[in-house]
C-alpha cells in the first residue's frame, strides 16, 4: 500500500543547532515529493519540491531535502534552526495516479 | 502570487445549524481538495474535485457534501452540525501531480 511515514513525531532543538526531519515513503514508481510547514491556526506552505533531476533540492527559508531512492527517503535538512522555524512540517508524495499522501507531521519545538 | 480564500476564519455555531464553509481560488486549477484537521493532528482527505461537477469523497467518512458548480468555488456543507464536527478544515487547490496551495483553514466550534 502507499504510505508515507515520519518516525519522529516531535523533535526538539535549540536555536542554531542543525535539523534532520525524516521521511520515508512507500510507492513502486518514483513519486513527486513535497514538504509543507504549518504555522499554528495556518494552512500549509509549501517548502521545496522534487519532481527529478538533482536529488538535493532548495527551499525557501534555508531549508533543503535528499531524495534518496534506495532508501526511499526525503530528509529535510537545515543547518541552523531559528526560533521562528517552530512549526508543523508535513511530508507529502504524489503518485502516478495524482493521489496525494500526507505523512502524519513532525512538530518542531526551538529552544532559545 | 497563489490565491485561495476560506471564510469565515473562524465559526462558532450550535448544534443542529446547517453551515457552509467558503473556498475560493484564482489560480483556474482543475483540481480542489478539503481536508479536516484536528490540532496538532495529520491532515485527513475528505473531499475532492478534479473539475466543474466532478466530487468525490476522501479518505476520511464525513458527514459533510461539496458542489462544484464553478471552477474557481468548492463549498463544503454541513446540514446538521455536530460537536463531534469540531475541527479546523482546510481547503486547497493544485494542478496535475502538483504542489497544493492551501487556503488559511476554517476553526470550526460546534456547541
Amino acid at each position: 500500500a502507499q504510505s508515507v511515514t515520519q518516525p519522529d513525531i516531535h523533535i526538539t532543538v535549540s536555536e542554531g543547532a542543525s535539523l534532520e526531519l525524516r521521511c520515508n515513503y512507500s510507492y513502486g514508481a518514483t513519486p513527486y515529493l513535497f514538504w509543507y510547514v504549518q504555522s499554528p491556526g495556518q494552512g500549509l506552505q509549501l517548502l521545496l519540491k522534487y519532481f527529478s533531476g538533482d536529488t538535493l533540492v532548495q527551499g525557501i527559508k534555508g531549508f533543503e531535502a535528499e531524495f534518496k531512492r534506495s532508501q526511499s527517503s526525503f530528509n529535510l535538512r537545515k543547518p541552523s534552526v531559528h526560533w521562528s522555524d517552530a512549526a508543523e512540517y508535513f511530508c507529502a508524495v504524489v503518485t502516478s495516479y495524482d493521489k496525494v499522501i500526507f505523512g502524519p507531521g513532525t512538530s518542531l519545538s526551538v529552544i532559545p | 502570487e497563489a490565491d485561495i480564500y476560506q471564510t469565515p476564519r473562524y465559526l462558532v455555531i450550535g448544534t443542529g445549524k446547517k453551515i457552509t464553509l467558503e473556498c475560493s481560488q484564482t489560480m483556474g486549477h482543475d483540481k480542489m481538495y478539503w481536508y479536516q484537521q484536528d490540532p496538532g493532528m495529520e491532515l485527513h482527505l475528505i473531499h475532492y474535485s478534479y473539475g466543474v461537477n466532478s466530487t468525490e469523497k476522501g479518505d476520511l467518512s464525513s458527514e459533510s457534501t461539496v458542489s462544484r458548480i464553478r471552477t474557481e468555488h468548492f463549498p463544503l456543507t454541513l446540514e446538521s452540525a455536530r460537536p463531534s464536527h469540531t475541527s479546523q478544515y482546510l481547503c486547497a487547490s493544485s494542478e496535475s501531480r502538483s504542489e497544493q496551495y492551501f487556503g488559511p483553514g476554517t476553526r470550526l466550534t460546534v456547541t
